[in-house]
């Protein structure tokens, strides 16, 4: 089956400081990757898509100068948190969607948990 | 934009019962409808799904059922073991729109031993 990653599981880092995520589809090509936001005992909200070769699209609140989306290869996408906060803390979770094959079907990496001291 | 209703939020059931989950949605474009369990500190498992042409599906002992006139949908796992206890999520999602998907509140589902 597919199979999406993401780098790195976990993450602590400081107020102001800038984190990186990546998100790997493995055996597969992704032309679509989604960014989602899960705060704890909640559901997946969705953040962004991210298109390779071309820019996310934001949902309504989310703001993309600070949460910068890079779509570089059919095969990875990275979501970096600018200047990050203690309400930043979550989790974030990608999905990949497959270029052909299953109609609609998103994979989803692991999930990378962020707390921002 | 779609909005999906999730019932109920929580669920407690005996070991060998059945479990039931409804979900409502607003879009009637949405064409794309799965099923995921969660559990604690891990990724969403696709357990189920089904796409608008279709009004049943089943797979051992999960159904999941559409209804496009009322526009809802329900997840059925009948004979209820511990290791189904988790947190459910209903979606929905629009090819048109760029397959993203809107999901629903969540169930929490603990199965009784």
């Amino acid at each position: 089956g597919a199979v999406v990653s993401q780098h790195p599981s976990w993450v602590i880092c400081k107020s102001g400081t800038s984190v990186k995520i990546e998100c790997r589809s493995l055996d597969f090509q992704a032309t679509t990757m989604f960014w989602y936001r899960q705060f704890p005992k909640q559901s997946l909200m969705l953040m962004a898509t991210s298109n390779e070769g071309s820019k996310a699209t934001y949902e309504q609140g989310v703001e993309k100068d600070k949460f910068l989306i890079n779509h570089a290869s059919l095969t990875l996408s990275t979501l970096t948190v600018t200047s990050a906060h203690p309400e930043d803390s979550s989790f974030y979770i990608c999905s990949a969607r497959v270029l052909a094959g299953l109609y609609n079907e998103q994979f989803f990496g692991p999930g990378t948990r962020l707390t921002v001291l | 934009g779609e909005n999906v209703e999730q019932h109920p939020s929580t669920l407690s059931v005996q070991e060998g019962d059945s479990a039931v989950i409804k979900c409502t949605y607003s879009d009637s474009a949405s064409n794309y409808f799965p099923w995921y369990k969660q559990e604690l500190g891990k990724r969403p498992q696709l357990i189920i799904d089904i796409r608008s042409n279709v009004g049943e599906k089943k797979d051992q002992r999960i159904a999941v059922t559409l209804n496009k006139t009322a526009k809802h949908f329900s997840l059925h796992i009948t004979e209820t073991q511990p290791e189904d206890s988790a947190v459910y999520f209903c979606a929905a999602s629009i090819r048109a729109a760029g397959n993203k998907l809107t999901f629903g509140g969540g169930t929490r589902v603990l199965v009784k031993p």
